[in-house]
């Protein structure tokens, strides 16, 4: 079967660095999504890496190993607004996306 | 740019009553449209996706089903809800199936 896993909820510091893990098994791999839900609104793109790396984008970078079948987004300089889920997707040889259940992160002053 | 409206924004039905959740999407053309549900603490769960008009597959057999009346317009709707139908109900759209999925804001269901 088809498998996303994410710890299911973290705690960090304001100001601090914090890393959320996704490790994956599914039938093929055609990229890989992260995406931030606020409580009780809808999932919102942060990123997509379809290579090996790291991909940056401001405060927020993801990483990639398709040989591990693991990725991580790594959030820097923390604040009380990235207080939220944060889900990680793979898009699977069918191009269907399949979903992990989401990393609640509490970002504590 | 692209916009998807969802509505409602929260509903309460009681068990047995039929339900009809819309989306629509603004500014592009044939855009593959998706209908999910997310209970709490879990993961997303697909429930339909269209390519275009008329053209719905199912991913998990229920009571509800989906119809896609115009190239932009997909309506998810149930006969009969049932107490387990409860959740958050997100329309997501995405132009070709290798691009990210934008949501609609989402419908939060409780069937009472």
């Amino acid at each position: 079967g088809q498998n996303i896993d994410q710890p299911t909820e973290m705690t960090a510091t304001e100001g601090a660095i914090v890393q959320i893990n996704c490790t994956y098994q599914t039938s093929g791999f055609n990229g890989l999504f992260w995406y931030q839900q606020h409580a009780g609104e809808a999932p919102t793109f942060l990123s997509y890496n379809v290579l090996d790396g790291l991909e940056e984008k401001g405060r927020f970078s993801s990483f990639l190993s398709r040989s591990k079948g693991y990725s991580y987004l790594l959030l820097k300089e923390l604040q009380m607004k990235d207080s939220a889920s944060y889900l990680c997707a793979v898009r699977d040889s069918n191009y269907q996306l399949i979903w992990g259940a989401g990393t609640k992160l509490i970002i504590k002053p | 740019s692209q916009t998807i409206h969802q509505w409602p924004a929260t509903l309460v039905q009681p068990v047995g009553s039929p339900l009809s959740l819309e989306c629509t999407v603004e500014g592009t053309s044939n855009p593959n449209l998706y209908w999910y549900r997310q209970a709490a603490g879990r993961g997303l769960q697909l429930l339909f996706y269209s390519v275009g008009i008329g053209q719905i597959s199912s991913e998990v057999p229920q009571n509800l089903s989906a119809s896609r009346p115009q190239d932009r317009q997909f309506i998810l709707s149930s006969k009969k809800l049932l107490l387990s139908d409860s959740g958050f109900y997100l329309c997501a759209w995405s132009l070709e199936r290798v691009y990210g999925y934008t949501f609609g804001s989402g419908t939060r269901l409780t069937v009472v």
